[in-house]
């Protein structure tokens, strides 16, 4: 199957930093990729619908400034976490689809975010 | 709006019964019905998928899923649970291209020895 990959996987971070996070379609091109966050033995909470070229399309309650979110190219999204606090301290999972709604999205691994 | 309810916070089951992890849906058109499984600190993997014809799906290490249209369900079933399936268990929905899956809140499966 498709590959996705995040990077980095594990990331500790000081309060009031920022930190970026990469989401990469290793072998097919994603018009429109997702951020999901998961607290722990939560559910995905769908945070952003990222399309390449365009703004992101936020969820209800998720801080736009706080979580900048660009989508440069077909095979790239970023999520940057600006000003990090501890309660930002989460498994951040993105996701792609090669389009169709048929088609399964395909996930990252995850990045563990703690944020001291 | 669409919805996926997972009933159940928790499965347990004995090495070698048959498995169900529940799952019922809501979506406006036609449903894509789709299971993950996820294993501690991991990422999702894709287990099956319905789209349309056959109501029985198989799918990834054994997993089948039934989709009824009627009772809106589409249950995640395996004939003979192994250890190494205890992991959690999304169920999702989307009813059209370019939309983010809308996952349930997960089941635990954990199958004892």
């Amino acid at each position: 199957g498709a590959v996705v990959s995040q990077h980095p996987s594990r990331v500790i971070c000081k309060s009031g930093t920022s930190v970026k996070i990469e989401c990469r379609s290793l072998d097919f091109q994603a018009t429109t990729m997702f951020w999901y966050r998961q607290f722990p033995k939560q559910s995905l909470m769908l945070m952003a619908t990222s399309n390449e070229g365009s703004k992101a399309t936020y969820e209800q309650g998720v801080e736009k400034d706080k979580f900048l979110i660009n989508h440069a190219s077909l095979t790239l999204s970023t999520l940057t976490v600006t000003s990090a606090h501890p309660e930002d301290s989460s498994f951040y999972i993105c996701s792609a689809s090669p389009g169709l709604a048929m088609n399964e999205q395909f996930f990252g691994p995850g990045t563990r975010l703690t944020v001291l | 709006a669409q919805s996926v309810a997972q009933p159940e916070d928790q499965v347990n089951v004995a090495e070698g019964n048959p498995l169900t992890v529940k799952c019922t849906y809501s979506v406006s058109g036609n449903p894509y019905l789709f299971w993950y499984v996820q294993y501690p600190n991991r990422g999702l993997q894709f287990l099956l998928k319905y789209i349309t014809g056959d109501n029985l799906v198989k799918g990834s290490y054994g997993f089948e899923a039934e989709f009824n249209k009627s009772q809106t369900s589409f249950h995640l079933k395996k004939p003979s649970a192994l250890v190494s399936d205890s992991a959690l268990y999304f169920c999702a929905v989307r009813d059209q291209a370019g939309t983010a899956l809308i996952f349930g809140k997960g089941t635990t499966l954990s199958v004892s020895s």
